[in-house]
């Protein structure tokens, strides 16, 4: 079975911690997604990246960058986490040949108090 | 830029119900349309796609139609079942080549399903 994993399921942290978000895919998918979840607003893209080492910005990148130094893993970093960054995030991925169907992770629902 | 609205949730419905959860969107061009479904404590996945006018989509009972004319693609199930309740996400991708898989979602709408 297809495989989209992010490491954590709950997370907690404070104001002004640094926070990382892993996902791993299984599937030597070239491009990986990063959206944020929230009651009412839908998903809405963070950042992308569609090869090792490259990435752009979604639509809602303030507060938050990436790395993708290796294909199968993706991470999303806030580097100063605030209350307004409380929400389920989503990790995705695709392959270029059939761009259009995403596998997506369970999420991470992060807390920052 | 382009968008996605879905008809506001809760949608509560009993077992063998008809169900239309609605969805337009605005988008240069001609995007590809998707329905993507969301089981409690999972990730997406992908239920139905339609790339062009006119097509229709469906799987496990599901079906939509992209209409150009109203930009519209409405999901619809004759008969829901329990199993059915989850959060239901209408989604589009540009028709532009370098878009490398992006979906622009709606807000979702919540089904829940009395036995």
């Amino acid at each position: 079975d297809v495989k989209v994993t992010q490491s954590s399921r709950y997370l907690v942290k404070r104001t002004g911690e640094k926070v990382f978000l892993e996902c791993v895919q299984d599937m030597d998918h070239e491009n990986m997604f990063w959206y944020r979840q929230d009651p009412g607003l839908g998903l809405r893209l963070i950042y992308f990246s569609y090869d090792v080492k490259m990435k752009e910005k979604g639509d809602i990148p303030e507060g938050y960058s990436v790395s993708r130094e290796k294909k199968e893993r993706f991470s999303l970093i806030l580097e100063s986490a605030s209350t307004n960054q409380t929400s389920m995030y989503l990790c995705a991925s695709s392959s270029q040949r059939s761009g259009e169907k995403l596998f997506f992770g369970s999420g991470t629902q992060l807390s920052v108090l | 830029g382009d968008s996605v609205t879905q008809m506001e949730g809760p949608v509560t419905l009993s077992e063998e119900a008809f169900l239309t959860i609605n969805c337009t969107y605005t988008a240069t061009g001609y995007p590809s349309l998707f329905w993507y479904v969301q089981y409690p404590g999972e990730g997406l996945q992908l239920l139905l796609k339609a790339t062009k006018a006119d097509d229709k989509g469906s799987n496990k009972g599901f079906e939509a139609t992209y209409r150009k004319e109203t930009t519209s693609f409405h999901l619809e199930k004759g008969s829901v079942q329990v199993s059915d309740s989850a959060v239901y996400f209408c989604a589009l991708r540009d028709a532009g080549g370098t878009s490398y898989g992006k979906l622009t979602f709606g807000q979702g709408t919540i089904l829940t399903v009395h036995p």
